[in-house]
């Protein structure tokens, strides 16, 4: 299976504090998106980022990728109560064209 | 320029029912995906279409599930026969090409409760 295992499975910090989340995964990709779940809603784009890209930014959020480790990082800087969701990494691997989502991983952030 | 549209937001069905799930892609975008999800866990991936045509089935069940995205309207996903075990979410995407090149943009889902 493709599918990616995030690290850590839950996360609880304090406001201002910086919160990283780990993507694992098993295949050769195309690209690997980033993805946020609030509590019962929709998924909201993030970041997406290409197999020859090593690193992404925006506003607060930075993507790392490490294609011979198989592996993604999201890192949300000074974080903040309204970051408190679930966020899921996505792949797409090489030769098809369905994202494939990891397990997610639940931030919650305190005030 | 409206998101990917998904109606009903919830719906609730008898055992042995059909349920009918609409997907009404962002304006421009031919490439739609459906996915479910059950409470806690991650997003399932079920079936990839563009118009007219299946492109990707592999993750739906053999049985009861069928999906379309007819030329004019909006992608339909169907399942007869409903069992307890169908209740949860289902998300539909739309992109304007390939998931290889593009983000997905997902509606707000549909709750699907089998009682």
């Amino acid at each position: 299976s493709q599918q990616g295992e995030e690290d850590p499975q839950a996360l609880s910090i304090q406001e201002g504090e910086n919160a990283t989340m780990n993507c694992s995964y098993k295949t050769s990709i195309n690209n690997l998106q980033w993805y946020r779940q609030n509590s019962g809603r929709g998924l909201v784009h993030l970041i997406l980022i290409r197999s020859n890209e090593r690193e992404k930014h925006s506003g607060r959020l930075r993507v790392t990728l490490d294609t011979s480790k198989k592996s993604s990082s999201l890192l949300i800087t000074a974080s903040r109560a309204a970051d408190t969701a679930s966020y899921f990494c996505a792949t797409v691997a090489y030769n098809t064209d369905k994202l494939i989502f990891g397990t997610g991983t639940r931030l919650q952030v305190f005030p | 320029n409206a998101g990917v549209m998904q109606n009903p937001r919830h719906l609730v069905r008898r055992r042995g029912q059909e349920a009918r799930l609409r997907c009404s892609p962002m304006k421009g975008h031919s490439h739609v995906y459906w996915y479910r999800q059950l409470p806690e866990e991650g997003l399932k991936f079920m079936v990839y279409l563009q118009k007219e045509n299946i492109i990707d089935e592999s993750g739906m069940p053999k049985e009861r599930f069928s999906a379309e995205f007819p030329k004019e309207g909006p992608s339909i996903l169907r399942i007869q026969q409903v069992v307890r075990g169908d209740s949860a979410a289902y998300f539909c995407a739309s992109s304007p090409s390939t998931s290889g090149q593009s983000e997905a943009f997902f509606g707000q889902g549909t709750r699907l409760t089998v009682v």
